[in-house]
């Protein structure tokens, strides 16, 4: 699996765009980019996944460099309630796969 | 809105006793998952199932067990639980339509004195 680096922490100011960013150099071309958070310890919530698209749902937009190498989850308005643990995992999408969730990025999202 | 259930959401226990966490969905998926997480720290997977009668043991070693009689249930058992046990153990599922769409329940957090 390709292994994804993302900072331990980042602050957000309300109402402004939190850009989270996920390096993943490793990917290999079958390998899809998801996103998931945790919200004080309650169940991780999946957020967005993409393959080289970028996609936009109702909670947020992702973006993936052409060289798939990296990418970045928008929150285009921060509320106090995306506060969360944020997880970038990369894996291919087939029924054997397993979801491995590292330490991801903490957002605190502040008044 | 999560359609998968888990119970108890809170226990307190001694050590020695038996217990048992329950998950169960409602949304037909094949696949489910345990995870255990202390505070501050990362998910681990215990263990998952494909579907009926399909149980394997996940990346960290647990002392529990599971079973998967009924595609909808998957049952997480500890026979003696002790103070090492303590932890908050979360059930997911995931359909064919998305083998990494994994959908949560809101957590068992066990205590065990």
């Amino acid at each position: 699996d390709a292994k994804t680096t993302q900072p331990t922490s980042m602050d957000c100011a309300e109402g402004r765009a939190a850009n989270l960013p996920c390096n993943h150099s490793t990917i290999s071309g079958n390998e899809y980019v998801y996103w998931y958070r945790q919200i004080h310890s309650q169940g991780p919530q999946y957020i967005i996944h993409g393959l080289k698209n970028n996609e936009t749902n109702e909670m947020a937009s992702l973006i993936i460099t052409e060289d798939r190498k990296s990418s970045t989850l928008i929150l285009p308005h921060a509320t106090l309630r995306d506060t969360a643990v944020y997880y970038c995992i990369v894996r291919v999408n087939n029924a054997g796969n397993m979801l491995t969730f590292g330490g991801g990025t903490r957002l605190m999202v502040k008044p | 809105e999560a359609d998968i259930y888990q119970t108890p959401r809170y226990l307190v226990i001694g050590t020695g006793k038996k217990i048992t966490l329950e998950c169960s969905q409602t949304m037909g998926h094949d696949k489910m998952y345990w995870y255990q997480q202390d505070p501050g720290m990362e998910l681990h997977l215990i263990h998952y199932s494909y579907g009926v009668n399909s149980t394997e043991k996940g990346d960290l070693s647990s002392e529990s067990t599971v079973s998967r009689i009924r595609t909808e249930h998957f049952p997480l058992t500890l026979e003696s639980a002790r103070p090492s046990h303590t932890s908050q153990y979360l059930c997911a599922s995931s359909g064919a339509g998305g083998a990494n769409v994994l959908t949560f329940g809101a957590g068992s957090r066990l205590t065990v004195l």
